[in-house]
Formats: structure tokens, sequence, C-alpha cells
């Protein structure tokens, strides 16, 4: 079982900060995925990474997939309200099936 | 309607009642999943059907029945539910089989069994 741990559990922040939450398994993707949950609603996909040491850019989020695909981390810059939400990372192994963790609260406090 | 949808949006249900869980997708995908979701708890995977065929249970309790007619529609029956169950139930649909996967979450059923 590929166990995947997300770290912080929780973070709240002002509005206009930077943020950083993490993906961490000792196991090896093929592809690693980022969704976010609002209240009331099912993840929406925000981005896949694939290669070792990819980065992806959207808008004021950066995603990092690690150099040995294990790992990866999700960074705001001059973090929202609007992004506030739960925060799920998902490794893919290599018959394409997903293993998410548990996943970080994140609340951005106008 | 677009994507995936799920009704009841919630349900509050007895130990002894028997209710069922609705899902529909509307994106032609070929693959469904049902997925419970708890609190602090990473997303499990309960059922995953693949042109209509259970590819995968999870170890789920038999007191949860999937049933899927068709490609679109994926129901999750419940019988002599325990508190415990008490949870998110999401629906999810994908493609696959043509590259990188990417399943699409309907909005969720809130259960609460009494």
């Amino acid at each position: 079982t590929q166990l995947l741990e997300q770290s912080p559990q929780f973070l709240s922040i002002q509005e206009g900060e930077n943020l950083t939450v993490y993906c961490n398994s000792s196991s090896v993707f093929s592809s690693l995925q980022w969704y976010r949950q609002e209240p009331g609603e099912g993840p929406v996909l925000l981005v896949t990474v694939v290669t070792g040491g990819e980065v992806k850019k959207l808008k004021r989020l950066t995603f990092q997939f690690g150099d040995a695909r294990k790992d990866s981390s999700l960074h705001i810059t001059a973090a929202q309200p609007g992004d506030t939400g739960l925060y799920l990372c998902a490794g893919a192994d290599s018959w394409g099936k997903l293993q998410f963790g548990a996943g970080t609260q994140v609340v951005v406090t106008p | 309607e677009t994507g995936v949808t799920q009704t009841p949006r919630h349900l509050v249900m007895g130990m002894t009642n028997k209710k069922s869980l609705k899902c529909e997708q509307h994106l032609g995908h070929n693959a469904m999943y049902w997925y419970k979701q708890s609190a602090k708890k990473p997303l499990e995977l309960m059922f995953v059907y693949n042109f209509k065929e259970q590819t995968e249970n999870n170890s789920v309790p038999s007191r949860f029945s999937p049933e899927c007619p068709n490609s679109s529609h994926l129901f999750l029956h419940l019988h002599t539910l325990q508190p415990e169950d008490s949870a998110l139930y999401l629906c999810a649909s994908s493609q696959v089989g043509q590259g990188l996967e990417t399943q699409y979450f309907g909005p969720g059923t809130r259960l609460l069994v009494l």
C-alpha cells in the first residue's frame, strides 16, 4: 500500500501571506495530482505532475514534483480567501490507480 | 446537467433503513467510482466499475451494495448501516485507457446514520 502523508493537517493564514503544503510518501508514483475541495463540493483537479523535478504554475499556485517522484509540494503566493479549501494530493501507480492523502485544510482570512 | 451529479445531497437514516444513493455522469466516461470520505482520513476507494463491470471492491462490507446499470449511472444501495458508516460518499467518473487519467467528482452525499 502506498501511503501518502500530507502536512500540515490544518493551516490558517491571513490574506496576502504565502503558504506551502506537503505531500510525502516512501513509494514512487507514476504521476501525482493535486485537488481542491470546497465545502459541500467534491474535489476538483488542479494539476497533474508527471516528471521528477517538474514544476507547474497555475496563477499564484506553484506545484513541484520531487526528483524521485515520491513527494510533492504546493506553494500559494499571496493567498486570498478564495483559496480556502481542503487540498488533497493523490498519487497514481503504474496502473493509474489513485491513492489519496488525508488532505490539508487551508483557511485564509481577510 | 453537466459533470457528475449525486442525489440526495443529504441523508439521515436509521440502522434498520434501506436507502440508495444515485450518481449520474454526463461526461461520456467509461469508468465510475464510489469513495467514502471521513473527517481527517484519506479518501477510501470503495468500488470501481469499468464499462459497467465491477473491477474493484476494496473489502467493503456487504451492507453496501453497488449497482451500475449502464456507464452513466451508478447506485449505492445501503441497508442495516452502522453509525460509523456516517460520512461523505463521493462518486467520480473518468475515461480509462487514454493516458493520464483525471477523475471528476460529484458533490457527494452527506450520510448520517443514527
